[in-house]
């Protein structure tokens, strides 16, 4: 198992463009989730999901979307980027149930926007 | 006042020292409690699972989880230059989606 991948592993963008952020996880998990991690701040809840098709606002959703088409894959999608959303983002995933929702994290992906 | 508070260290012990980090909480209706570990440049590992309130032990971890003062804590017996890392605690409550609270992290340096 490869567990949790993302890409890239890092990017620099200009403010105001565009970029996903690819997630994916090979355990079958129902739940995935979407981090982002400041310098000093733990980790804050961007976007989640129970499963595909179906995702809900964390605590810092806004200049984000998502999408779950399929249980492995979890896209991230910055619109406009700011420099604001310098950052690094985890992506995770977990089982669905009780004693077993150990988050699994992916690498991150480092994202400088200037 | 943040819901979960830990102490961002660094904290620098010798090799072989007993460690102990702590994180403080506001919200009673916390129920699971998690430490990860976390090496630069990585993603968060899962390192001790404690529901509710008491002591579990694995190998030179121990979590320990006083619910009456909102209070956690990991004990790391023997330290290992290979323990230098980040650890951050982590809470959930029930009906949560499994969604995770996580402190800040405590840096912690083991010196050879």
């Amino acid at each position: 198992n490869a567990g949790v991948t993302q890409t890239p592993k890092f990017r620099i963008l200009k403010i105001g463009q565009s970029m996903t952020l690819q997630c994916t996880q090979d355990m079958n998990h129902n739940y995935m989730y979407w981090y982002r991690q400041d310098p000093g701040m733990g980790l804050k809840l961007i976007y989640y999901s129970v499963g595909a098709g179906i995702t809900d606002k964390g605590e810092v959703p806004n200049g984000y979307n998502v999408s779950r088409s399929t249980t492995e894959d979890f896209p991230l999608r910055l619109e406009l980027a700011a420099p604001s959303q310098t950052s690094v983002y985890f992506c995770a995933s977990s089982y669905s149930y009780r004693g077993q929702e150990t988050q699994y994290f992916g690498p991150g992906t480092r994202l400088l926007v200037l | 006042q943040k819901e979960v508070e830990q102490d961002p260290g660094p904290l620098s012990v010798p090799e072989g020292a007993i460690v102990s980090l702590n994180c403080t909480y506001s919200n009673s209706a916390f129920q699971y409690f998690m430490w990860y570990r976390q090496y630069s440049r990585k993603g968060p590992e899962l390192l001790m699972y404690t529901y509710s309130s008491g002591n579990k032990e694995d190998g030179r971890f121990t979590a320990q989880v006083d619910k009456s003062s909102k209070y956690i804590s990991l004990f790391i017996r023997d330290s290992q230059p290979s323990d230098s890392a980040t650890y951050l605690c982590a809470m959930s409550w029930m009906d949560s989606s499994y969604k995770l609270i996580f402190g800040s992290g405590t840096r912690l340096l083991v010196r050879p």
